[in-house]
């Protein structure tokens, strides 16, 4: 059973605050990503890490940010929420090494910039 | 972004029929496609992953086959149960390394 946490599951904040989202797995996987998702859309990837110190930019633009100093840990930071930040937030972490690269996925956070 | 598509994107079925969806993906710079699971207010569940073609997989009353030539998947659930109310999302992984998801398909099966 995968196992991959985000905190918070829900968050209603301001515009202009700083926030960050918060991404922990404990399978040792290198690989980690984030994605985003607005109501009936596709996942679109955002960022992604290949390990510790490593981290790119995904296909979807995205003014967030991001850090890698811990395996286990991948949080994404917005320095100035926006209400065109508001979306669903997805973490998930993979095993590079195994034959299908299958990416495990955390419960979400919903964002909501008032 | 590479296009992948879900149809439908949502249905409504009876507990106890069966059903399907079809999930298309580019046929070019294939590796893989997934199937996850999602239920609401829970983590996407991988299901399915599936390699080559011809690929089918079986996991209870969920199945799956894979044609990457025409660049097709189809997901079959027999006999619904309540239980399999989710969103199905398929995920294109190709040998860039990335994933691209559909847009999901609903399902809700009515006891």
């Amino acid at each position: 059973e995968a196992d991959i946490y985000q905190t918070p599951r829900y968050l209603v904040i301001g515009t202009g605050k700083k926030i960050t989202l918060e991404c922990s797995q404990t399978m040792g996987h290198d690989k980690m990503y984030w994605y985003q998702q607005d109501p009936g859309m596709e996942l679109h990837l955002i960022h992604y890490s290949y390990g510790v110190n490593s981290t790119e930019k995904g296909d979807l633009s995205s003014e967030s940010t991001v850090s890698r100093i811990r395996t286990e840990h991948f949080p994404l930071t917005l320095e100035s929420a926006r209400p065109s930040h508001t979306s669903q937030y997805l973490c998930a972490s993979s095993d590079p090494y195994s034959l299908t690269d299958t990416q495990y996925f955390g419960p979400g956070t919903r964002l909501t910039v008032l | 972004i590479l296009n992948v598509e879900q149809s439908p994107q949502s249905l409504h079925v009876q507990e106890g029929d069966s059903t399907n969806f079809t999930c298309s993906f580019p046929s070019s710079n294939f590796y893989a496609l997934h199937w996850y699971r999602w239920e609401t207010a829970k983590s996407p569940e991988a299901l399915f992953v599936m390699t080559l073609n011809g690929d089918e997989k079986k996991k209870g009353r969920i199945s799956a086959t894979l044609n990457t030539k025409e660049g097709y998947s189809y997901l079959y659930i027999k006999g619904s149960q309540p239980e399999d109310s989710a969103t199905y999302l398929c995920a294109f992984h190709w040998t860039g390394n990335q994933f691209y998801f559909g847009t999901g398909t609903s399902l809700t099966v009515i006891p």
